[in-house]
């Protein structure tokens, strides 16, 4: 069974950066069926895409948050990482790390999302 | 960029009705449609991919249909704990898939 386990600051000050891992379990993040991502979700809001990544780095980014974006995978600790840069109360969001399936798309897993709040 | 359309917004329902929830796509997307629950405080569930497969252990009373621009989520009976979100999302697009605004069911 895979697990996935996001950590990370749940308090992060305008204007820095957000950062966050995601931890797999119960399979290999080199497993080239699958690409890793990261979604989130304003409060009382739907889903939103911050981008995804393949266990060999190429990465597709939301168009809207492009420039602030970068995603990483360590593949020897079977880990993916997001950072947001110059955030704003606008990102504050529940982040869920994600498994998408590389030819059909379908999100088979999910984290239990973590709650980043963005405030002084 | 591919938007996707889910219609209504909000849906109340009683327990054994027959629902449907509408997921229309800006451009054509084949089959590549999947559909998720989410339920308040936690992660969504894949429920249906590829328009019409349902997903290992979710309830037959669920199916989808559709191609192209035009797909359905039905539930032929709705249970207590359906009453949720229901979001679809393309994965015909470059990755990672647009998702539509969701489809909150609440009870009657």
């Amino acid at each position: 069974q895979v697990r996935l386990q996001e950590s990370g600051p749940g308090l992060v000050k305008p204007s820095e950066t957000l950062s966050l891992t995601c931890t797999v379990s119960g399979g290999s993040i080199s497993n080239g069926d699958f690409y890793w991502g990261w979604v989130r979700q304003p409060p009382e809001r739907g889903l939103e895409w911050v981008g995804i990544i393949y266990y060999r780095g190429l990465t597709y980014y939301s168009p809207s948050l492009k420039s602030r974006v970068t995603m990483s995978v360590d593949t020897s600790k079977n880990q993916f990482s997001l950072k947001l840069s110059s955030v704003t109360a606008a990102d504050t969001a529940v982040y869920y790390c994600t498994r998408r399936a590389y030819s059909s798309g379908l999100i088979d897993y999910w984290g239990r999302g973590t709650l980043v709040t963005v405030s002084s | 960029d591919i938007e996707m359309t889910q219609s209504p917004s909000s849906l109340s329902a009683s327990v054994g009705d027959r629902v449907s929830i509408t997921c229309r796509a800006s451009q054509s997307i084949s089959s590549y449609l999947n559909w998720y629950q989410q339920k308040p405080g936690k992660a969504p569930k894949l429920l249906m991919y590829a328009a019409s497969s349902l997903q290992s252990g979710v309830p037959s009373r669920f199916s989808g249909g559709g191609s192209g621009t035009d797909f359905t989520l039905t539930i032929s009976s709705v249970q207590p704990e359906d009453f949720a979100t229901y979001y679809c999302q393309e994965s015909y697009s470059a990755p990672p898939g647009t998702f539509g605004q969701g489809t909150k069911l609440v009870i009657k």
